[in-house]
């Protein structure tokens, strides 16, 4: 079981702005310990799409943008895509998890 | 460029132990704040954060899962290998092995994964 929360589902139309959220605790995100974000498409290994909680690795659309502020974070996608559609987890460290890091439950973009 | 392949079993038989092999280039085990990590992902499910090991041989493991792990590396080899005992069907997933830069904890360049089936 995760100890980071994210909303199984959410959606756009084309163009719109989507929000994904990532709500752990004072042991992970709480704590100040980066968050990260991925993106899974269909049937593809997952690809870092934000590292320490809001930069970009290159060749990455400005159209995704990550924060964070207390206990959670957020990924944000902006003039969503049909290309956008796909699994999205966040992953932080966890003090207590004996040094370990945890993924989230994950969100599913769908693009309508 | 980085690269990492998983190589291993598909198919295991309940209580038998799963070794997997990460096979990497591109970078060097053997270099400050570099680190490999395993995760898996049963079908249709979340990803899973397993093990990671540092090039200083600093190693992390999943507390729910550390009974049953091991993670080892081989420097001259370029190769990451994670063992995990009394395997269960529940056991049933894609693993992927991934490379960690920097001393952080992000996975930034990702296997292809391989899926294992425990089943008699």
């Amino acid at each position: 079981q995760s100890v980071l929360t994210q909303p199984p589902s959410v959606s756009g139309a084309p163009g719109q702005r989507v929000t994904i959220s990532c709500t752990g605790s004072s042991s992970n995100i709480g704590a100040g310990y980066d968050v990260h974000w991925y993106q899974q498409l269909p049937g593809t290994a997952p690809k870092l799409l934000i590292y320490g909680n809001s930069n970009r690795p290159s060749g990455v659309p400005d159209r995704f943008s990550g924060s964070k502020s207390g206990t959670s974070a957020s990924l944000a996608i902006t003039g969503l895509q049909a290309e956008d559609e796909a699994d999205y987890y966040c992953q932080s460290y966890d003090s207590s998890l004996s040094g370990s890091n945890v993924f989230g439950t994950g969100t599913k973009v769908t693009v309508l | 460029q980085i690269t990492l392949k998983e190589s291993g079993p598909t198919l295991v038989k309940p209580t038998q132990t799963l070794t997997l092999t990460c096979t990497f280039s591109g970078f060097s085990l053997s270099t400050s704040g570099v680190g490999v990590g395993w995760i898996r992902q049963p079908p249709g499910k979340a990803l899973e954060w397993l093990a990671l090991i540092y090039w200083d041989d600093d190693k992390r493991y999943s507390p729910s899962l550390k009974s049953r792990l091991t993670i080892t590396k081989d420097t001259s080899k370029n190769q990451v290998v994670l063992t995990m005992t009394n395997m269960d069907p529940v056991d049933t997933a894609t693993y992927y092995c991934a490379h960690s830069g920097s001393g952080g904890s992000c996975l930034d360049y990702w296997g292809q994964g391989t899926l294992v089936t425990v089943s008699s």
